[in-house]
């Protein structure tokens, strides 16, 4: 099992471009959350995702930014028009379910985006 | 609101001596807590967390719900502990994590 795979690992857009990122969870899970680490921050929560369902939003800002993780393939994190305030980097988990008891959440390498 | 603290960004040690990475916290119901370590090059990975009670690589953590406070200790410190250690709270049914700024560990020799 090669673990939760992100891509690309860095990611340069000027200001006003679209930013695509990928999470390919681990073989098995079905769950995926999306958090994004700010300069000297720790990790903030985004959003929840099962196949083809967003099931918590809640850390999500209101515009430009959505997710979606289909039947088929990774789930992509979309940000549009980004802006240099979202120079961050962004990190992907997955869990065979939703229970912290029992189940990690495991970590993908991240996605380092740097909006000029 | 919920929320994490770690309030050191960096403690400094000798190897072979104590550690103790505080963390507290502020969560309305029953918490369920976690210990992640990033080492240098690596991923973010779980190291311990309150409900198994365990021991991983020398460090423990135990709950204190009076104190609020989930802070981790290792008796003697080695030159590999070095890394950055992140306390992490999950918040309600969907297990999302909410985590303190993180603290960097460096264990000089």
């Amino acid at each position: 099992n090669a673990g939760v795979m992100q891509n690309p690992r860095h990611l340069v857009r000027r200001r006003g471009q679209e930013a695509r990122l990928r999470c390919s969870p681990m073989k098995g899970h079905s769950h995926v959350y999306w958090y994004r680490q700010l300069p000297e921050e720790g990790l903030k929560f985004m959003v929840y995702l099962q196949k083809e369902n967003i099931i918590d939003e809640s850390g999500m800002p209101k515009e430009r930014f959505s997710a979606e993780f289909p039947k088929e393939g990774p789930s992509i994190l979309r940000i549009q028009q980004v802006v240099r305030g979202d120079s961050a980097a962004y990190f992907c988990a997955s869990s065979p379910s939703r229970i912290p008891s029992t189940d990690t959440q495991y970590f993908g390498p991240g996605t380092r985006l740097t909006v000029l | 609101a919920q929320r994490v603290t770690q309030p050191e960004k960096l403690l400094s040690v000798f190897k072979g001596a104590p550690v103790e990475l505080k963390c507290n916290y502020s969560y309305s119901g029953s918490p369920e807590l976690f210990w992640y370590v990033q080492y240098s090059r690596q991923r973010l990975q779980l190291l311990l967390r309150h409900i198994s009670r365990e021991s991983i690589k020398g460090f423990t953590a135990d709950l204190n719900k009076g104190e609020t406070s989930f802070h981790l200790k290792k008796p003697f410190a080695q030159e590999e502990d070095s890394a950055m250690y992140y306390c992490a709270l999950s918040s309600g049914g969907y297990n999302k994590l909410i985590f303190g700024a993180g603290t960097r560990l460096a264990v000089h020799p």
